[in-house]
């Protein structure tokens, strides 16, 4: 897990607040990925970056918002949340060559409550 | 589209007892196949794929899995499970049809307990 660290680990947040969940990638990898895991429910994709771009965005609401500064690092930037958007949020990062063969590797996850 | 099926919520084995986790996947190419095993509070850890080749793969932690087209499944195998072996399993499928394609889509996941 070392490879992949989120931080911080766990956080509790008011439906007004403003906070941002971080990731940093020390995989030199050119692909990264925000996931929401919430329990007896798949892994929900929410957004992909390739080589600092965007290339997805899964229907997610406004009130989530990624910045992608570089390929190391990703952030969730989150404002006005509801009570169910409380879950683990998974960051991961690939070395994507456009043939659907990588690997991704996942980090340990923010547990994000929000109350 | 590209989906997997988990249809076990629970799997429960006594500890030197083998362990199967089933997986069921559809796609409209070859599918690229994936194991990921997650324990309380971490996140998820790769054990193995499947893209082309053999259809038995060996990974991480003495597990494998072995691909059947025809049973359009991916069942994950350990021949004697561990106390430590505790934990939610994922599958997930990424379809080699779509182009550029960085989605994996995850199983719903099962929760394995090993008896001692």
């Amino acid at each position: 897990e070392t490879g992949v660290t989120q931080t911080p680990r766990h956080l509790v947040m008011g439906m007004t607040n403003k906070k941002s969940l971080k990731c940093e990638q020390h995989l030199g990898h050119n692909a990264m990925y925000w996931y929401k895991q919430s329990a007896k429910k798949p892994l929900e994709l929410m957004f992909v970056y390739n080589f600092k771009e965007q290339t997805e965005n899964n229907s997610v609401p406004s009130r989530f918002s990624p910045e992608c500064p570089n390929s190391s690092h990703l952030f969730l930037h989150l404002h006005t949340l509801q009570p169910e958007d409380s879950a683990l949020y998974l960051c991961a990062s690939s070395q994507d060559k456009g043939g659907g063969t990588d690997t991704q590797y996942f980090g340990p996850g923010t547990r994000l409550t929000v109350l | 589209a590209q989906s997997v099926a988990q249809p076990e919520d629970q799997v429960n084995v006594a500890e030197g007892n083998p362990l199967t986790v089933k997986c069921t996947y559809s796609v409209s190419g070859n599918p690229y196949l994936f194991w990921y095993v997650q324990y309380p509070n971490r996140g998820l850890q790769f054990l193995l794929k499947y893209i082309t080749g053999d259809n038995l793969v060996k990974g991480s932690y003495g597990f494998e899995a072995e691909f059947n087209k025809s049973q359009t499944s991916f069942h994950l195998k350990k021949p004697s499970a561990l106390v430590s072996d505790s934990a939610l399993y994922f599958c997930a499928v990424r379809d080699s049809l779509i182009y550029g394609n960085n989605r994996l889509a995850f199983g719903k996941g099962n929760q394995v307990v090993v008896i001692p």
